[in-house]
């Protein structure tokens, strides 16, 4: 079975830093999703990034990038220039893909609080 | 596309009473996913819904769980005899099938059983 383990209970980052939260899974697949859901207090959960296994470059959305290391199995995102509004709960989350029987629901980590302060 | 909508957004329960909740998904999209998350965890898979099939149950669905999708479009969570360990939120997310397929979240219900 897949596992997906956040180290970090709780970071914290100074506005317009940069702040990475560290992420490692295990597998047996060779072909997988892996996710960043950002989680605002008492909002709901929005996708940040998404990286397939198969490719070699690493995600980049925006201020958002990620660290893919397949042989490590290591998934870290990095948030340049961070912003107040970064602050939230940010959740790791791995995926099959939806072939041979995979049903395709997200296994998560149990997340990380970044704080950001002014 | 007005995103995944569940209701209630809230609900405060006695023990023992039964609860359903429900969840609308984005209108073309076939599967639908139930996810119940406590506090300081991550959400953890309860069932799967292809169109109107339920096509898996995780086994933190016990049998005082039952989940439906009449005709493939809403869908319920119904809970008998809560305890207060049901206490949690309870999300609903759906996606198209394919295998590029992402999950789009609801606001969830958050349950309080007391």
């Amino acid at each position: 079975a897949q596992t997906v383990t956040q180290s970090q209970p709780e970071m914290s980052v100074q506005e317009a830093e940069t702040v990475t939260l560290s992420c490692t899974y295990d597998t047996s697949e060779s072909d997988y999703y892996l996710f960043w859901y950002k989680q605002p207090p008492s909002r709901q959960m929005i996708l940040v990034i998404r990286q397939e296994a198969y490719k070699q470059q690493n995600a980049t959305e925006n201020r958002f990038s990620v660290n893919f290391q397949k042989a490590a199995k290591s998934f870290s995102l990095k948030i340049s220039d961070s912003q107040l509004g970064d602050a939230a709960m940010y959740f790791c989350a791995y995926r099959s893909p939806h072939y041979g029987g995979s049903q395709g629901n997200l296994i998560f980590g149990k997340g990380t609080k970044l704080s950001v302060k002014p | 596309d007005t995103g995944v909508s569940q209701d209630p957004r809230h609900k405060i329960t006695k023990r023992g009473q039964n609860v359903t909740f429900r969840c609308d998904p984005i209108s073309e999209h076939n599967r639908l996913y139930w996810y119940r998350q406590t506090l300081g965890q991550g959400p953890e898979f309860l069932t799967y819904f292809q169109n109107e099939a339920q096509l898996e149950k995780s086994r933190l669905l016990s049998d005082r769980f039952s989940a439906e999708r009449p005709k493939g479009s809403f869908s319920t969570l119904e809970i008998q005899r809560t305890e207060q360990g049901d206490s949690a939120m309870y999300l609903c997310a759906s996606s198209l099938g394919d295998r590029e397929g992402e999950q789009y979240f609801g606001p969830g219900t958050r349950l309080t059983v007391t």
